[in-house]
């Protein structure tokens, strides 16, 4: 079975710019979350999308935004691009239940000059 | 408000060594607990979870830990290393609440050393 596949693998922007980031879940699991790994860090929360709608969000700007379509893949979004949004996204994929462990995907490397 | 420690950002042991990687957390609820790996260049790959009854989880690898409520910890064993151990750990906590999703807070991540 195919596991959680992310696009692109890296990317590289400029200050200011924006960036989609692509994330297509294991086949069955309707739940995506989107988490952001600085160089050094654990992951931070950034968004979850369960059946198209926003079911958490973490404490990151407007400046980025994501959505789940029908197929339940997902984007996320980044606007106005900052240095320091520089990292590791990764995409992780869940079945409904609440104990559902997280099925993570490679990751986007996202480097800003 | 969750949160996870991680003592030790590197730890180093020989090939044949125990390995313990410590994790203790804080959470208003009771919690679910998680630990991942992360080799170079990959995702998370989850070792072990700890939802609710036996309070020892077995997990891939060889690895095992214990949760214990009273001292809020939910550390990382395994008896033997093995020079492909190596890699980033990471422990993580969610609320088991209704309505909390999918959100993991993850601890800031133990780099394991193996020599031969």
């Amino acid at each position: 079975d195919a596991g959680v596949t992310q696009s692109p693998t890296h990317l590289i922007k400029t200050r200011g710019q924006q960036v989609t980031l692509r994330c297509s879940p294991i086949s069955g699991h309707k739940s995506v979350s989107w988490y952001q790994q600085v160089l050094g860090q654990g992951p931070q929360f950034i968004f979850q999308y369960y059946e198209k709608e926003e079911r958490g969000r973490g404490n990151f700007p407007d400046r980025f935004s994501a959505r789940q379509f029908p197929n339940y893949s997902s984007e996320l979004n980044v606007n106005a691009l900052l240095l320091g949004d520089s990292a590791l996204y990764l995409c992780a994929s869940s079945l409904v239940s609440q104990a559902s462990p997280l099925h993570f995907g490679n990751g986007t490397r996202l480097t800003v000059t | 408000a969750q949160s996870v420690t991680q003592l030790g950002s590197h730890v180093s042991v020989s090939e044949g060594a125990l390995v313990l990687l410590r994790c203790n957390y804080s959470s208003s609820v009771p919690p679910y607990l998680f630990w991942y790996v992360q080799y170079p260049n990959q995702g998370l790959q989850l070792l072990l979870k700890y939802t609710t009854g036996a309070t020892l989880v077995k997990g891939i690898n060889g690895f095992e830990a214990e949760f214990k409520k009273s001292e809020t910890s939910f550390h990382l064993t395994k008896p033997s290393a093995h020079m492909s151990d190596a890699a980033e750990y990471f422990c993580a906590v969610s609320e088991s609440r209704r309505g909390s999703g999918d959100k993991l807070t993850f601890g800031t991540g133990t780099r394991l050393a193996v020599r031969p």
